[in-house]
């Protein structure tokens, strides 16, 4: 069976830094990529970037590039998402998302993490 | 990418039939056939419901289905049941090297 677990709520001052986790089972982790989909509170989904199986590629939403890094360690199949500076707008729920890809993009998510709520406040 | 757009509710009683539409552009919703839906209980990891237009993933009942005219895609739940009452998100495929754009999500309650 697939899963994807992700790490548990966060609760962090603006100026911090924060890595949640998203740990793969039940397939080849280096078969598929993996991503990160934000919801800020009362919103809808957002795709905030992918990397590739063997890391050798990244690819970022315009809104998130530069805001946060996406990155992963097949030796234990996990995904992170890493802030290096938070701030109170980072306040959401993060999803990790297995995302189908064909004709070099995203056709569809067929396997969904349980969400990481990340709380920034002063 | 704009978000695709949903209308914010839908309702109705056990036994009948909903439709949530998600209008897009020729970009992405009326230019592929890859249009996705996702069903999400609060608290819960979203589950895919529909892909490429109409296709239902295993195990997904027959009572959920997807159609596309054009820019606007549809997905219909026919007999309504309680625990169909979540959220409910559309995406597409908007073209190679782009990671696609969700509806904005529709709250379908059972009556």
């Amino acid at each position: 069976e697939v899963q994807l677990v992700q790490s548990g709520a966060e609760v962090k001052k603006p100026g911090e830094s924060l890595r949640i986790s998203c740990k793969a089972s039940g397939y080849t982790f280096t078969n598929y990529w993996i991503g990160w989909v934000r919801q800020m509170p009362g919103k809808g989904l957002e795709w905030m970037g992918i990397i590739s199986p063997d890391d050798s590629d990244k690819r970022y939403s315009p809104s998130f590039q530069g805001q946060v890094t996406i990155s992963a360690d097949k030796s234990i199949s996990t995904a992170y998402l890493q802030w290096s500076s938070l701030k109170a707008s980072d306040t959401a729920m993060y999803y990790c998302a297995r995302p189908i890809m064909l004709r070099g993009g995203i056709v569809w998510i067929d396997y969904w993490g349980q969400g990481t709520l990340a709380t920034v406040s002063s | 990418q704009s978000a695709l757009t949903q209308p914010p509710s839908a309702s109705g009683s056990p036994g009948q039939s909903v439709t949530i539409s998600c209008t897009g552009s020729s970009s992405d919703v009326g230019g592929y056939d890859y249009v996705s839906w996702y069903q999400h209980h609060a608290g819960k990891a979203p589950k895919l419901m529909i892909y490429e237009v109409s296709k239902r993933p295993s195990g997904v009942p027959d009572r959920f289905s997807g159609s596309k005219s054009g820019n606007t895609a549809s997905l219909t739940v026919s007999g309504l049941q309680a625990e169909d009452e979540a959220d409910y998100y559309c995406s597409s495929y908007t073209g190679s090297n782009n990671l696609g754009v969700f509806g904005g999500g529709t709250k379908l309650t059972v009556l």
